[in-house]
């Protein structure tokens, strides 16, 4: 597996506003899964993208793949202050073990 | 209620005292894993599981065994812990398919917060 670069490190904004958050990969993949992280919990999973879609939704969610850049983006549209977490991409050539390998991640803090 | 259950949730401790986490799920998941979270390094994969009586390695296995005796459950072991496995723990799930084919969504415990003194 390898590890994504998300982008920016942190994200602030006021409720209502749309959040996006970048992730850059270096070889080419299987499918790229977006997690999310409340401060010091479990991660939840919010979507799965595979190599051969360009665009997928999930409610307020919006992923997009550009293989040729090796690059996606998540969009969270009309946040919440329950969305304040960090988030992980994670690109997935690894079909075998499913090794999740996160980097950084973005923190993303709503205000109210 | 689908989950991944984990005990302890914290957990602080002594070097060389043996130890074991807990890790059930209850999804009829084939697949299970555990990680490490670590400041600045991320989530690292330290051993996985396909199926009942198979295990292998992860990127960081030195130091834990792992064992899967039954599907729905997959122990972490320390058989003689050590300060630089202070760490966040977590085992997560995964069924192998889907309505779509295979998935690779995996499903994570609350995790175990580990102190080795």
């Amino acid at each position: 597996s390898q590890q994504g670069e998300e982008d920016p490190q942190a994200l602030s904004i006021q409720e209502g506003e749309n959040a996006t958050m970048n992730c850059s990969y270096k070889t080419s993949i299987n499918n790229l899964q977006w997690y999310r992280q409340n401060s010091g919990r479990g991660l939840v999973h919010l979507i799965l993208i595979r190599s051969n879609e360009r665009e997928k939704h999930s409610g307020r969610l919006r992923v997009t793949l550009d293989t040729s850049k090796k690059s996606s983006s998540l969009l969270i549209t009309a946040s919440r202050a329950a969305d304040t977490a960090s988030y992980f991409c994670a690109p997935s050539t690894d079909t075998g073990r499913r090794a999740l390998t996160f980097g950084s991640g973005t923190r993303l803090q709503v205000q109210p | 209620e689908a989950q991944v259950t984990q005990n302890p949730r914290y957990l602080i401790t002594v070097t060389g005292k043996k130890l074991t986490v807990t890790c059930s799920q209850n999804m009829n998941h084939e697949y299970m894993s555990w990680y490490r979270q670590d400041p600045g390094l991320g989530l690292r994969q330290i051993y996985y599981s396909m199926n009942v009586e198979v295990t292998d390695k992860g990127d960081v296995p030195e130091g834990y065994k792992v064992s899967r005796k039954e599907k729905r459950n997959f122990p972490l072991i320390l058989e003689s812990p050590s300060p630089n496995q202070t760490s966040l723990y977590f085992c997560a799930s995964s069924s192998r398919f889907g309505a779509g084919g295979n998935t690779y969504e995996q499903y994570f415990g609350p995790g175990t917060r580990l102190t080795v003194t």
